[in-house]
């Protein structure tokens, strides 16, 4: 009963290093989504998905690029690494909207 | 002002308390409203949604007041297991970025 799982759990960047985050469900949701947490702004959109092989930007994509070739992968890139972007990134599915939204682990990441 | 605005917390309760959040949303558009629940250092889960009828679940209940755009959760009798972040969810409609969370309301339970 895996759900949805984000790898990996824990990355430390220098900055201007480049890195993925894969997300995998396999609940065969349409849609996708990666968020980031920051203390006291709540979850944030970054991008989202509604089907295989579609992608829109949500309230902040600046930085972020994803990909979703298969309808069960979310793939969040960092092409350039900042500080800034030291976060918490969750990802979530839903079978349809408005739903549950299932979320991932996290994935807590350091940009030095 | 955030689309979405929480009590600051933290709420320091005793066991056995009863304890409210309120949650204000400012865009009247919103279709759909929910309750997760947040351990610390762990994802989101669905507590409950919230209905215009309002709902109970157990010990937890829910209320929404559209003219006023404002969602509340009641906890009675809690639990030490109640301690967390609870985060209100607001969907503006039928698409799919249209989540939008409150930065949440934190909840320790004190012995």
């Amino acid at each position: 009963n895996a759900g949805v799982t984000q790898t990996p759990k824990f990355r430390v960047l220098k900055t201007g290093q480049s890195m993925t985050l894969l997300c995998a469900q396999d609940m065969n949701h349409e849609y996708m989504y990666w968020y980031r947490q920051d203390p006291g702004m709540g979850l944030r959109l970054i991008h989202y998905s509604v089907g295989e092989g579609t992608t829109a930007k949500g309230e902040v994509p600046d930085g972020y690029n994803v990909s979703r070739l298969k309808k069960q992968n979310f793939l969040l890139g960092l092409e350039s690494a900042a500080p800034s972007q030291t976060s918490v990134y969750f990802c979530a599915s839903a079978k349809g909207v408005p739903g549950e939204l299932f979320f991932g682990e996290g994935s807590r990441l350091t940009v030095l | 002002r955030k689309e979405v605005e929480q009590d600051p917390g933290p709420f320091n309760v005793p066991e056995g308390a009863t304890v409210a959040f309120n949650c204000t949303y400012s865009n009247s558009a919103s279709q759909s409203f929910f309750w997760y629940r947040q351990d610390c250092r762990k994802e989101p889960k669905l507590l409950m949604s919230v209905y215009s009828s309002g709902n109970e679940d157990g010990r937890f209940t829910a209320q929404l007041n559209r003219a006023s755009q404002y969602i509340s959760l009641l906890i009675r009798d809690s639990k030490l297991s109640d301690s967390a972040t609870y985060l209100c969810v607001v969907n503006r409609g039928n698409y799919g970025q249209n989540f939008v969370f409150g930065p949440g309301t934190r909840l320790s339970v004190l012995p």
